[in-house]
């Protein structure tokens, strides 16, 4: 079946660093590629996706582009703020069937503590 | 505001006791979705409603059942609690027909069975 993978947590890092959070999948098919984050106490809210092989995601300064050759999506910032502290969550969805669609299967998330 | 609305936010209850979790898709999403989030066990999937009917299954247990009602609402029930069960329960909800698919999540609902 369907799994992701990220590295293990917690990652810390100073305010202007450079953030990566690897994300591999195994999947059959194409699947869409999702990171969501999760601030404390909220639900996961969608950070950015991509669609199909060499797409790249892209807000609030956040990056990841979807590699097919290497099955991954890690996701990257280049300069992190406190306020990014978070768990942030790689998914992936099985194409949209006709008429229906399809649920995420979930990374075990990756906690981020930015400090000043 | 996600749009997805999730009650109750907490509960706490006794081993044995049964609950319902009550999830209001966002308007126009006719897919439902329920995941447990717990310490140990990160996102788990449960069960996915598409306009009224079951469409995927997952690590739900048999104490566990879930229906899509006409007006779209959906009510997670647990019965017979164990200690284990408590977790945070979400809801989300997508629309069909979007060529990626986008589950928007509500807030959760917090279990604690004592």
């Amino acid at each position: 079946g369907n799994s992701v993978t990220q590295m293990e947590g917690p990652v810390t890092l100073s305010e202007e660093a450079f953030l990566t959070i690897n994300c591999t999948y195994t999947a059959t098919g194409y699947p869409s590629l999702f990171w969501y984050v999760q601030y404390p106490g909220e639900g996961l809210q969608l950070l950015l996706k991509a669609t199909k092989a060499d797409d790249k995601g892209s807000n609030k300064g956040f990056e990841a582009t979807y590699r097919k050759e290497t099955t991954s999506f890690h996701l990257e910032k280049g300069s992190v703020q406190v306020s990014d502290s978070a768990v942030y969550f790689c998914a992936l969805s099985d194409r949209e069937q006709t008429g229906t669609a399809s649920k995420l299967t979930f990374g075990t998330g990756t906690r981020l503590q930015v400090t000043l | 505001d996600s749009g997805v609305t999730q009650t109750p936010k907490h509960l706490i209850t006794a081993t044995g006791q049964r609950v319902t979790l009550r999830c209001s898709p966002r308007s126009g999403d006719l897919s439902v979705y329920w995941y447990q989030q717990s310490l140990d066990q990160g996102l788990q999937f449960l069960i996915q409603y598409y306009n009224g009917e079951e469409r995927a299954k997952g690590n739900i247990l048999e104490r566990f059942s879930a229906q899509q009602f006409p007006d779209l609402h959906s009510e997670l029930n647990l019965s017979s609690l164990e200690l284990g069960d408590s977790a945070l329960y979400f809801c989300a909800s997508s629309v069909v027909g979007t060529g990626a698919n986008v589950l928007t999540f509500g807030a959760g609902s917090r279990l604690t069975v004592l």
